[in-house]
């Protein structure tokens, strides 16, 4: 079956630390993944796509299909960046339904 | 990127009753979907919502309890029917554009509270 982890449900960081949040998938095609955030009081938006190979707001991750992970890295966090975040996986055949890691609550310390 | 509106954002609501959440985008899009999101969980597919279709159920949801509706590409609504506590969460609407078909976005969401 599909899934996606995310083992850490809480992160506190410095500002100014690096972050790293943790997602791991189980799927046996080949995979789309993407980051997903919330920030307080906003609605669920996409931060990143595996595909696009892109930096956003100093965030990357890279898709490792022999440890099926896609982590999400910063290497300096700021305050702006406290949120939620939420690792998915779509699942193409069918619907094109997305399905959702249990996410990350970042915190960063002043 | 499509803009999702949805109404009602929040509602209070009796066991047994039942509440119709809107979705409402500002351009055709493909695919609509209905997530819920219940206190300290992650987000959870109810179903997919088919343009002049029944609607494709996840798991664990059906028709009866979450009737839904799409009358056209650009609308679509979730009832949720017979309200327990347990229906307390917040309904997420998101589609799917035609221009990115593999990113969804998301509706502002409605919370609901049944006593």
């Amino acid at each position: 079956a599909q899934r996606v982890t995310q083992p850490e449900k809480l992160l506190s960081v410095f500002k100014g630390a690096p972050v790293e949040l943790k997602c791991n998938y189980s799927y046996s095609g080949s995979p789309e993944l993407f980051w997903y955030v919330q920030y307080s009081r906003q609605r669920l938006q996409l931060l990143l796509r595996h595909i696009s190979r892109e930096s956003i707001k100093g965030f990357t991750a890279d898709l490792n299909k022999g440890e099926t992970s896609f982590h999400l890295k910063k290497p300096f966090a700021q305050e702006e960046d406290s949120a939620m975040y939420y690792c998915a996986l779509n699942i193409p055949y069918g619907n094109n339904r997305l399905a959702f890691g249990k996410g990350n609550q970042v915190v960063v310390i002043p | 990127s499509a803009v999702i509106s949805q109404k009602p954002s929040r509602d209070i609501c009796q066991r047994g009753t039942s509440l119709t959440i809107q979705c409402q985008v500002d351009s055709q899009v493909t695919m609509m979907f209905w997530y819920r999101q219940q206190p300290g969980q992650s987000l959870t597919l109810i179903a997919t919502a088919n343009q002049g279709s029944e609607a494709t159920y996840e798991s664990g949801f059906v028709i009866d309890k979450f009737p839904i509706s799409r009358p056209n590409l650009t609308f679509s609504t979730l009832t949720v029917s017979n309200m327990s506590p347990e229906d307390s969460s917040i309904y997420l609407c998101s589609v799917q554009a035609l221009a990115r078909p593999q990113t969804q976005y998301f509706g502002p969401g409605t919370r609901l509270l049944v006593l």
